[in-house]
């Protein structure tokens, strides 16, 4: 294990549905990232926090919430996702100064979009 | 287009034979240069992180190799396992981009019995 939790790995939802993703880290780190990995395509960077403070939004849509309300918990709130949403979301930490910025990934949830 | 292209995009290979994997990149300016495993339903985890000023590093069977004048990086996989079925992700960081991070598609290796 990596020391980076997320919850629930599976999680089939219908467009009009809300839910929300939940990654917990375990490693002290005071960095935290959104990823979503599609098939046959490379990572795509999604949000970065930094000290709980959002340091990047790479034009993500508004349908996709983060939040960080410390820097061992983060969240991605889902509402109204169409179905190329559907994806494998991860969780990464890593701590600012330590090995160029190692990142540590989670096991990642399972999204599908009905 | 991609700055970090590998290839093959797919692998097969016998258990106990060796191979490489290739990645090269167009990142600039240099940072460092990363190898993740990914097993199928799970994260990518660390396997080496190369910088500039280093051409090889090992852990265990992998060997990294990096030339930043061709921006070319390899991996070399000795006495291939079944359990190193998976895909292999280069990653190649830049220095101005903060925490952004540039990402290969990954070669998925099939080691078979």
């Amino acid at each position: 294990e990596t020391g980076v939790t997320q919850t629930p790995r599976h999680l089939v939802m219908g467009m009009t549905n809300k839910k929300s993703l939940k990654c917990e880290q375990h490693l002290g780190h005071n960095a935290m990232y959104w990823y979503k990995q599609s098939a046959k395509k490379p990572l795509e960077l999604m949000f970065v926090y930094n000290f709980k403070e959002q340091t990047e939004n790479n034009s993500v849509p508004s349908r996709f919430s983060p939040e960080c309300p410390n820097s061992s918990h983060l969240f991605l709130h889902l509402h109204t996702l169409q179905p190329e949403d559907s994806a494998l979301y991860l969780c990464a930490s890593s701590q600012e100064g330590h090995r160029a910025y190692e990142q540590y990934f989670g096991p990642g949830t399972r999204l599908t979009v009905t | 287009k991609n700055q970090v292209e590998q290839s093959p995009q797919s692998l097969i290979i016998l258990e106990g034979k060796n191979c490489t994997l290739q990645c090269n990149y167009t990142v600039s300016p240099f940072s460092n240069l990363r190898w993740y495993k990914q097993d199928t339903g799970r994260g990518p985890v660390s396997l080496t992180i190369m910088t500039f000023s280093e051409n090889t590093k090992s852990n265990g069977r992998y060997t990294a190799t990096l030339d930043a004048d061709t921006k070319q990086s390899s991996l070399h996989i000795t006495a291939s396992q079944l359990s190193d079925s998976a895909s292999y992700i280069c990653v190649v960081k830049d220095s101005n981009s903060g925490y952004a991070l540039n990402f290969g598609k990954g070669t998925s290796l099939l080691v078979t019995p």
